[in-house]
């Protein structure tokens, strides 16, 4: 199947400082990329949708001067946490699907953020 | 806009029971996707459904979607150890562009 490769998968960071997660699709070309956040034992809350070549597509709720999304290529997306605080700590993944939407979504491994 | 329940929440079982988690949508979807996460680990594609009323089985698991395209459920007969994590079910409604909706998930533990 598909591969999506998400790195890093854990970091720990200093309050104020900004961290950079890459979601790579390793075997396809995705336009788009979506970016969840979830939290312990709870559901994934999509952020935001990554489009290829265009801006990002913010849910409701979702900063996005806070969370910098970059698709610079068919094979990458990254999100920058930018200033991060304590509460900002979450698990964060991300996902592509091959070709059309209507088609299975594969997830990276997830990037565990702890801010300190 | 678009919302995708799930219950129950947890369900804790013995090794050999069966187990059911249902999926309810407030709106119609073109198609309903399950998911499996393990502890620790990132969610996995199960399945797909598309057609009204369809029954899809995996071995011991078997997806049903709703003939109304509204519900869904997923089956596990004689539960294992190895069953153990969170299934998600996720539906896309009909209108085009619809993106993926998560349900909260139901989080299965099977004691040995």
């Amino acid at each position: 199947g598909a591969v999506v490769s998400q790195h890093p998968s854990r970091v720990i960071c200093k309050s104020g400082t900004s961290v950079k997660i890459e979601c790579r699709s390793l075997d396809f070309q995705a336009t788009t990329m979506f970016w969840y956040r979830q939290f312990p034992k709870k559901s994934l809350m999509l952020m935001a949708t990554s489009n290829e070549g265009s801006k990002a597509t913010y849910e409701q709720g979702v900063e996005k001067d806070k969370f910098l999304i970059n698709h610079a290529s068919l094979t990458l997306s990254t999100l920058t946490v930018t200033s991060a605080h304590p509460e900002d700590s979450s698990f964060y993944i991300c996902s592509a699907s091959r070709g059309h939407l209507n088609t299975e979504a594969f997830f990276g491994q997830g990037t565990r953020l702890t801010v300190v | 806009g678009q919302q995708v329940m799930q219950i129950p929440q947890y369900q804790h079982v013995q090794e050999g029971e069966d187990f059911t988690t249902y999926c309810n949508s407030s709106t119609t979807l073109s198609n309903i996707q399950w998911y499996k996460q393990r502890p620790g680990g990132h969610p996995v594609f199960l399945i797909q459904l598309v057609k009204s009323g369809e029954v899809k089985k995996q071995k011991r698991l078997t997806f049903q979607f709703g003939e109304a395209k509204k519900n869904s459920s997923l089956h596990i007969t004689a539960t294992q150890t190895t069953d153990v994590g969170t299934y998600f079910c996720a539906g896309r409604g009909e209108t085009s562009g619809s993106r993926l909706t998560f349900g909260e998930g139901t989080q299965l533990t099977v004691n040995p």
